[in-house]
């Protein structure tokens, strides 16, 4: 049973418009969320979290969501650039779990267009 | 900054070969993870340690072993190389404790031939 989902696996965006990837949980445990943005032939890198403390933090043109009563938590890239192409994914750990044993999502790969 | 080294990009082995890759961090991290990343199944967690010569399985073990002889380095063993583990192998390191981030080297590509 897969705990976190990337219901898309793609999107594709317009370069100026709002790139919106969505992430659904189902374990109610997990109260720590992180999205990561993974280049090709690149691995991984942190690119914003959130704590189920808060609904929403910001950080620059990134914005992550967190409803909880939804288990669902979605990314906001405004205004999306090409240089923002890349996949996305969403991972969810407890408070108390290592960060690395965090449960990842499938990933969704942006493609956002010129 | 944090450095993950993988020190092998791509590899090309035979059926049954013994394979090994090799994973070095420089930020003294007590933890340290390998993972596989395939199409449509995302990261999923082989092996991780927590000390010097201490293991344990994450969620897809079987065919691969772990050696964690000296704090920075972390090595993925795949005894008998087969065809269904061609894939992306990232290593990872985090430092102690939760609320922290991964720190993922840049991938070894392997494929089975």
């Amino acid at each position: 049973d897969q705990q976190v989902k990337q219901n898309s696996p793609s999107l594709s965006v317009q370069e100026g418009r709002i790139s919106i990837l969505n992430c659904d949980y189902t374990n109610s445990m997990f109260d720590y969320f992180l999205w990561y943005k993974k280049y090709p032939a690149e691995g991984p890198t942190f690119l914003i979290s959130i704590s189920s403390i808060k609904d929403k933090n910001e950080d620059g043109r990134f914005t992550v969501f967190l409803n909880k009563s939804a288990k669902h938590l979605s990314l906001h890239i405004v205004p999306s650039q090409p240089g923002d192409s890349a996949v996305y994914f969403c991972a969810a750990r407890g408070s108390n779990t290592n960060a690395g044993k965090s449960t990842f999502g499938d990933g969704t790969t942006l493609t956002v267009k010129p | 900054d944090v450095k993950v080294t993988q020190s092998s990009r791509y590899l090309v082995k035979r059926t049954g070969e013994k394979v090994f890759l090799e994973c070095v961090q420089d930020m003294d991290h007590e933890n340290m993870f390998w993972y596989r990343q395939d199409p449509g199944l995302g990261l999923r967690l082989i092996y991780f340690s927590y000390d010097v010569k201490m293991k344990e399985k994450g969620d897809i073990p079987e065919g691969y072993s772990v050696s964690r002889e000296k704090k920075e380095r972390f090595s993925l063993i795949l005894e008998s190389a087969s065809t269904n583990q061609t894939s992306m192998y990232l290593c990872a390191s985090t430092s102690g404790g939760s609320g922290n981030t991964i720190y993922f080297g840049e991938g070894s590509w392997l494929t089975v031939v």
